[in-house]
C-alpha cells in the first residue's frame, strides 16, 4: 500500500523559505505512474495547487507562485520536497503532497504557519 | 492567470439527483483538461472521486459520475446520500499546470 508522509518546518518567519518533504513509501519515487503533487490550502479556504514533479517532465509550477517555488525528488530518500522562498502570511496553509491521477494518494497534510 | 469557475452552494434533497458543473475561463472544458473532482468533508483531507472526466477509483460510490456537459466539466450525484453533504473541488489541467476550482458546497436537506 503506497502512503506518503509530510514533514518539515511548522513555522515559518516572513521572509523566510518554507521547506517540506514527502515521504513515499509502497512505491518508488521513480515509478513513472505517479505524478507527484504539492496542494495547499488555507485555513476556510479553497484547495490551490502549487505544483507537481513527474520522472519523465520538467516541474511544473503555479504560475502565482512560479518565481518562489521548487519542487525535487531525493530518489536516496524516496522523497520530493517543496520550497517556497520569500513567504508572508499568505502561505500560510494545511499543506498536503499527493500523487493524482489513475494512481492516487494523498498524505495527511502539514499545517505551515508564516509568522514571526 | 486561468480560472476555474464553479457553484458556490448547491442543496439536494436525499435521494435527489444534483449536478455540480466546473467551467474554464479559456473556453469550452474538454477531455484534455483531464477534469478531476474532489470531495471534502470539514477536518478531513480531500479524497478524489473522479479523475480524466470520467473514471472512477475503487472507493468512488457508484451515484458519483463524470462527464462534460455544455462545455463544462461536470459531476453527477444520482440518489444522494446524507454523507455526501461536503465540499466539492474540481481540478483542470493546461497542459502539465493544474488550477482548482473554488468549490461548491452541497447541503443535504
Amino acid at each position: 500500500q503506497v502512503q506518503l508522509q509530510e514533514s518539515g518546518s511548522g513555522l515559518v518567519e516572513p521572509s523566510q523559505t518554507l521547506s517540506l518533504t514527502c515521504t513515499v513509501s509502497g512505491a518508488s519515487i521513480k515509478n513513472a505512474n505517479y505524478f507527484w503533487t504539492w496542494i495547499r490550502q488555507p485555513a476556510g479556504r479553497g484547495l490551490e495547487w502549487v505544483g507537481r514533479i513527474h520522472s519523465a517532465e520538467n516541474p511544473t509550477y503555479n504560475p502565482s507562485l512560479k518565481s518562489r517555488v521548487t519542487i525535487s525528488v531525493d530518489t536516496s530518500k524516496n522523497q520530493f520536497s517543496l520550497k517556497l522562498t520569500s513567504v508572508t502570511a499568505a502561505d500560510t496553509a494545511l499543506y498536503y503532497c499527493a500523487s493524482l491521477g489513475s494512481f492516487n494518494i494523498w498524505g495527511q497534510g502539514t499545517m505551515v504557519i508564516v509568522s514571526s | 492567470q486561468t480560472v476555474v469557475t464553479q457553484e458556490p452552494s448547491l442543496t439536494v434533497s436525499p435521494g435527489g439527483t444534483v449536478t455540480l458543473t466546473c467551467a474554464s475561463s479559456t473556453g469550452a472544458v474538454t477531455s484534455d483538461h483531464h477534469p478531476n473532482w474532489f470531495q471534502q468533508k470539514p477536518g478531513q483531507a480531500p479524497r478524489t472521486l473522479i479523475y480524466s472526466t470520467r473514471s472512477k477509483y475503487s472507493w468512488t460510490p457508484a451515484r458519483f459520475s463524470g462527464s462534460l456537459l455544455g462545455g463544462k466539466a461536470a459531476l453527477t450525484l444520482s440518489g444522494v446520500q446524507p454523507e455526501d453533504e461536503a465540499e466539492y473541488y474540481c481540478l483542470l489541467y493546461y497542459g502539465t499546470q493544474g488550477e482548482f476550482g473554488g468549490g461548491t458546497k452541497v447541503t443535504v436537506l
